[in-house]
């Protein structure tokens, strides 16, 4: 069956960085895009990034660009989320959610539990 | 920029039908996906492509996308379906979510 399992989440301070990683098994990894989506407490659904199946397209939310990177090792069935210059703005669940297709469009069909990332000093 | 409105909330009464909008400039252009997300729990995908359902989803979940408005309905609401409902949309290879309307059955 379909797993994702996030991990990396945290307390960090302001303008400090944290990666987060998510572990996927139960099918092939390598064929579909990955997104990474947040929700702050309280608050709705917000997507931060998208890569596509062979790591040669990503794509961010204007909220996160330039200072996050979306990443994928497809020998290691495994995705990344770089967060660097974060804010307390950033502070949030993030989950990691397999794409239905292999770069952009299409649904969400699979979701990690979701990593909390807390930016606060 | 694109943008997906829903309402904040829908109360409905067990049985009964449930019907969530979504609304963003010519919508029907687009596909439509929504999700189901309970109280902490990760979102889970109803309808995708509009109207379809992934395996698994109950058939009294049903989708349907015509001009700036899609809908997502609940027929013969259970108390099960109590939940917060996102829509979902591309627009210039980036994700758009509505702002989630909480659904209540009572």
């Amino acid at each position: 069956q379909v797993q994702l399992v996030e991990s990396g989440g945290g307390v960090v301070q302001p303008g400090r960085s944290l990666r987060l990683s998510c572990a996927a098994s139960g099918f092939t990894f390598s064929s579909y895009g990955f997104h990474w989506v947040r929700q702050a407490p309280g608050k709705g659904l917000e997507w931060v990034a998208i890569v596509s199946y062979d790591e040669s397209k990503k794509y961010y939310a204007d909220s996160v660009k330039g200072r996050f990177t979306i990443s994928r090792d497809n020998s290691k069935n495994t995705l990344y989320l770089q967060m660097n210059s974060l804010r307390p703005e950033d502070t949030a669940v993030y989950y990691c959610a397999k794409g239905l297709k292999p770069v952009t469009g299409g649904g969400l069909d699979y979701w990690g539990q979701g990593t909390l990332v807390t930016v606060s000093s | 920029s694109y943008e997906l409105t829903q309402p904040p909330s829908v109360s409905v009464s067990p049985g009964q039908t449930a019907s969530i909008p979504c609304s963003g400039d010519k919508l029907g252009d687009k596909y439509v996906y929504w999700y189901q997300q309970k109280p902490g729990q990760s979102p889970m995908l109803v309808i995708y492509q509009d109207f379809k359902r992934p395996s698994g989803i109950p058939e009294r979940f049903s989708g349907s996308n015509s001009g700036n408005t899609a809908t997502l309905t609940i027929s013969g609401t259970q108390a099960m379906d109590e939940a917060d409902y996102y829509c979902q949309a591309w627009d210039s290879n980036t994700v758009l979510f509505g702002g989630g309307t909480k659904l209540t059955v009572v």
